[in-house]
């Protein structure tokens, strides 16, 4: 099964600053997503990351505000920008395995706004 | 809009019965996950249901897929104290690359 790795796993951050979260896998993978669990709550999708095209992002995410990086098959960036108390969360990067429809999920990012 | 219901949300059940989680979608689909949290800790994968009639078993865990009644279960048997967690099914959306759409989620409490 995949392997995945997220850095930082949690952060502390001040509202109107911005953080990059990474996500590495120990294969290469075609389709690479980022979720948002909100405390207590079900995951919600960001975006989707597909190597060398634009992320495409689901309604009520914009790009300005979660721009995502995927320059290979085993990396991937989501930036949280100009951050507020709403945007505290867990971020989750997940990746389906080509062969066996398996999608497995990152250890996530815990985020917290002041 | 893909829509994914399960319930119940809450479930406590005592140690040594039996009891099935249901998982509703609204669209079609060949496919569905299930998943095990536990507080503090992401996602752990313990099915993936890929076809009509799919049933997969672990341990006392076992998960089967309808997909003409677009209903999945999640079957417990036996229940134990260790399988006190979170447990979400999902459905792939084709729009998104098969990303997931999440159940909220049943929030399960086994007491002796």
């Amino acid at each position: 099964s995949a392997v995945i790795s997220q850095k930082p796993s949690r952060d502390i951050c001040q509202r109107g600053t911005s953080l990059t979260i990474q996500c590495q896998v120990d294969s290469q993978v075609t389709m690479m997503f980022w979720y948002r669990q909100q405390p207590g709550q079900s995951l919600t999708l960001i975006a989707t990351a597909n190597q060398g095209s634009e992320a495409t992002y689901e309604s009520g995410f914009v790009i300005d505000k979660f721009p995502i990086s995927r320059p290979n098959l085993t990396f991937s960036t989501l930036t949280v920008s100009n951050m507020s108390p709403e945007d505290s969360s867990i971020y989750l990067c997940s990746v389906e395995e080509n062969r066996s429809y398996e999608q497995y999920f990152g250890p996530g990012t815990r985020l917290t706004v002041t | 809009e893909l829509k994914v219901e399960q319930n119940p949300l809450f479930l406590s059940m005592q140690e040594g019965k039996n009891y099935t989680i249901y998982c509703n979608y609204s669209t079609t689909s060949d496919r569905l996950y299930w998943y095990r949290q536990d507080p503090g800790k992401s996602l752990e994968s313990l099915f993936v249901l890929l076809s009509n009639g799919a049933v997969k078993q672990e341990g006392r865990l076992m998960a089967s897929l309808d997909t003409k009644a677009r209903l999945s279960t999640l079957h417990i048997t036996a229940a134990v104290h260790d399988l006190s967690a979170t447990y979400f099914c999902a459905v792939p959306h084709r729009g998104s690359g098969y990303a997931l759409n999440f159940g909220k989620g049943t929030s399960l409490l086994v007491t002796p």
